[in-house]
């Protein structure tokens, strides 16, 4: 069982506002990935991270930013949210090979 | 430009119907991964394949990564409703070991 952990699961915020998504892993995993993702469609990397301090932008562009304080945590930030903000966001974690994900994040910004 | 190419988008059939799902790329990768999804939910990984020309069976699913490990198939014996899912692969790429590239996934859906 995976222990990488999103917070919120749904979030309905409207536009204009500062929105933080959460996401911590305690594997100890020095790789951390943000994606987005439409329903039933392919995941977008929005940023990524290879450890403390350290934060690269993905292929998709994102207004969002992020940070890498420690390394269990990966904290996703949107200084204003917008409609084409609306979307699935997942965090995911890994060593080696394989990745583990968080639930996500449904968010909907009105 | 999509790294990860995957075929077909959708597939639909019926409960003990056999299927085949492609990855395939134009860059070689030190592994490969496949990836099963559902609604709601984060991907879940299913196996990974490190070496060329590698085949993997986990019960009725048979993963296979090609010789030249740019390309790799999943296919499904007796495809049953659980099966139903966005299935996913991702590769890391040799010369971006950081990076995990997903490809756009393929929709299966089994009917009773």
């Amino acid at each position: 069982e995976a222990d990488i952990y999103q917070t919120p699961r749904y979030l309905v915020i409207g536009t204009g506002k500062k929105i933080t998504l959460e996401c911590s892993q305690t594997m100890g995993h020095d790789k951390m990935y943000w994606y987005q993702q439409d329903p039933g469609m392919e995941l977008h990397l929005i940023h990524y991270s290879y450890g403390v301090n350290s934060t690269e932008k993905g292929d998709l562009s994102s207004e969002s930013t992020v940070s890498r304080i420690r390394t269990e945590h990966f904290p996703l930030t949107l200084e204003s949210a917008r409609p084409s903000h609306t979307s699935q966001y997942l965090c995911a974690s890994r060593q080696n090979t394989e990745a583990f994900f968080g639930q996500g994040t449904r968010l909907t910004v009105v | 430009t999509q790294l990860l190419e995957q075929s077909p988008q959708f597939l639909s059939i019926q409960e003990g119907e056999n299927l085949t799902v492609y990855c395939n790329s134009s860059s070689v990768f030190s592994s490969l991964q496949w990836y099963r999804q559902e609604p709601g939910e984060g991907p879940v990984l299913l196996v990974t394949v490190v070496t060329g020309g590698e085949v993997k069976k986990l019960k009725r699913l048979t993963f296979q990564f090609g010789d030249a490990r740019k390309d790799s198939s999943l296919h499904i014996t007796a495809a049953q409703p659980g099966d139903t899912g966005l299935y996913l692969c991702a590769g890391g790429a040799t010369d971006s070991w950081g990076k995990l590239q997903f490809g756009a996934g393929t929709q299966v859906v089994v009917t009773p």
